[in-house]
């Protein structure tokens, strides 16, 4: 049975780096079937598509968000990661880690939820 | 990229079908068959129900089923139950090789 799991810190500072890991069971992250993103969800609204990587580390990130994120693999851990840069209060989420299959998020983690305030 | 447009809301009596649109462009919804729908309920992760604008995971109930006419995806749902009140999103690949959600609608079961 596939399980995601987020984990990191709770409470960020306005212009740090918010960091997420999303560890991994059930199946291989360097599997050449899937890909593997981060979704988000401020308070009372809707989701917004963050990016995604796949097992060769091609990664695709929402344009908006592009200069301020990286994901990244570690697959010894089979752990992926996020990183978002210069973070301000409205970046404040539920972080989803989600596996893919042809363009579908079918596996989600149960998300953690990251506040951006001083 | 902008958000797929969906109906903020929709309501609908116990047995009845009711049916949410999806509508983006031809970078997205026009371009590929790759439409997705969620549906999530208050505190909880968004659960996979339609892929490629009309297939179920196993699991899913087939009171659930999807269409898609040029640009607008359509997610319909027949014998409504009160355990289907919940928020539903739809996701498009882009021919950017991104994502895109749209903006979510909540579904009331009267």
């Amino acid at each position: 049975q596939l399980q995601l799991q987020e984990s990191g810190p709770g409470l960020v500072k306005p212009s740090e780096t918010l960091s997420l890991t999303c560890s991994v069971s059930g199946d291989s992250i360097s599997s050449s079937s899937y890909y593997w993103g981060w979704i988000r969800q401020p308070p009372g609204k809707g989701l917004e598509w963050i990016g995604y990587m796949y097992s060769s580390g091609r990664t695709y990130y929402n344009p908006s968000l592009k200069s301020r994120v990286t994901i990244s693999a570690d697959t010894s851990k089979n752990e992926f990661s996020l990183r978002l840069n210069s973070v301000t209060a409205a970046d404040t989420a539920v972080y989803y880690c989600a596996r893919l299959t042809a363009a579908r998020p079918d596996y989600w983690g149960q998300g953690s939820l990251v506040t951006v305030s001083s | 990229q902008s958000a797929l447009t969906q109906p903020a809301s929709v309501s609908g009596s116990p047995g009845q079908s009711i049916t949410i649109s999806c509508t983006g462009t031809s970078s997205d919804v026009g371009a590929y068959n790759y439409v997705s729908w969620f549906q999530q309920h208050p505190g909880k992760a968004p659960k996979l129900m339609i892929y490629e604008v009309n297939y179920r995971p196993s699991a899913i109930s087939n009171r659930f089923s999807g269409s898609k006419s040029g640009n607008t995806a359509s997610l319909t749902i027949s014998g409504l139950q009160a355990e289907d009140e919940a928020d539903y999103y739809c996701s498009s690949y882009t021919i950017s090789g991104t994502l895109v959600f749209g903006g979510g609608t909540k579904l009331t079961v009267l």
